[in-house]
């Protein structure tokens, strides 16, 4: 069965500084991965996806992932973070043999001190 | 605008009270879902339809039943739920037959049970 681990539950930042946010998942075979990310009193949307090809992926508000699949891996980053990424971080996957079923991490809040 | 509308927005019921949530998607998607979030959970995914037909049912108690009449409209009843059951219903929906296997997600609806 898939299943997604988002390891860091809370990380207080302070504004510019560098952010990475780890994402495990579990799933032998090709998969499809996304960030989402939900402001406070907002709907979950997407940040970035991955299908295939470059394993650097850009995604909007300068937010970036990379997928490097012989760690299972797909983090999240983004070079200098600003007060309004203040928000909740979940990673998602997508089985390629499951095409309609997707698997959430238990997301990351992120604290940003202005 | 989401492109996905979940009423009510909340709601707040008795054990022995039945009520029903409403979701409605106007992007012309063929997989609609259903998840639950929980404080510091994973969104729990609870039933997924494809094509209006259920293609997962992830242990869900039977005191959640859902339904989808049409592939654009999906509804959630209710009926002698447990405090626990009091969470964020979040419905989603997505086109994987098209390509578009990211979930595109509702407001959700706060619930509370009392």
């Amino acid at each position: 069965a898939q299943s997604v681990s988002q390891h860091n539950h809370h990380v207080i930042l302070s504004e510019a500084a560098s952010l990475e946010l780890g994402c495990n998942y579990s799933y032998g075979g090709t998969v499809n991965l996304f960030w989402y990310v939900q402001y406070p009193g907002q709907h979950l949307q997407l940040l970035l996806k991955y299908f295939s090809g470059d394993p650097l992926v850009k995604g909007i508000k300068g937010f970036e992932a990379e997928f490097i699949k012989s760690k299972f891996s797909f983090n999240l980053r983004k070079p200098s973070v600003q007060w309004s990424d203040t928000a909740e971080y979940f990673c998602a996957v997508n089985a390629y043999s499951s095409a309609s079923k997707i698997i959430f991490g238990s997301g990351t809040r992120l604290s940003i001190r202005p | 605008e989401t492109g996905v509308t979940q009423t009510p927005r909340h709601l707040v019921m008795g054990m022995t009270n039945k009520k029903s949530l409403k979701c409605e998607q106007h992007l012309g998607h063929n997989a609609m879902y259903w998840y639950k979030q929980s404080a510091k959970k994973p969104l729990e995914l609870m039933f997924v339809y494809s094509l209006e037909e259920r293609v997962e049912n992830n242990s869900v108690p039977s005191r959640f039943s859902p339904e989808c009449p049409n592939s654009s409209h999906l509804f959630l009843h209710l009926h002698t739920l447990q405090p626990e059951d009091s969470a964020l219903y979040l419905c989603a929906s997505s086109a994987p037959g098209q390509g578009i296997t990211e979930a595109f997600f509702g407001q959700g609806t706060r619930l509370t049970v009392v």
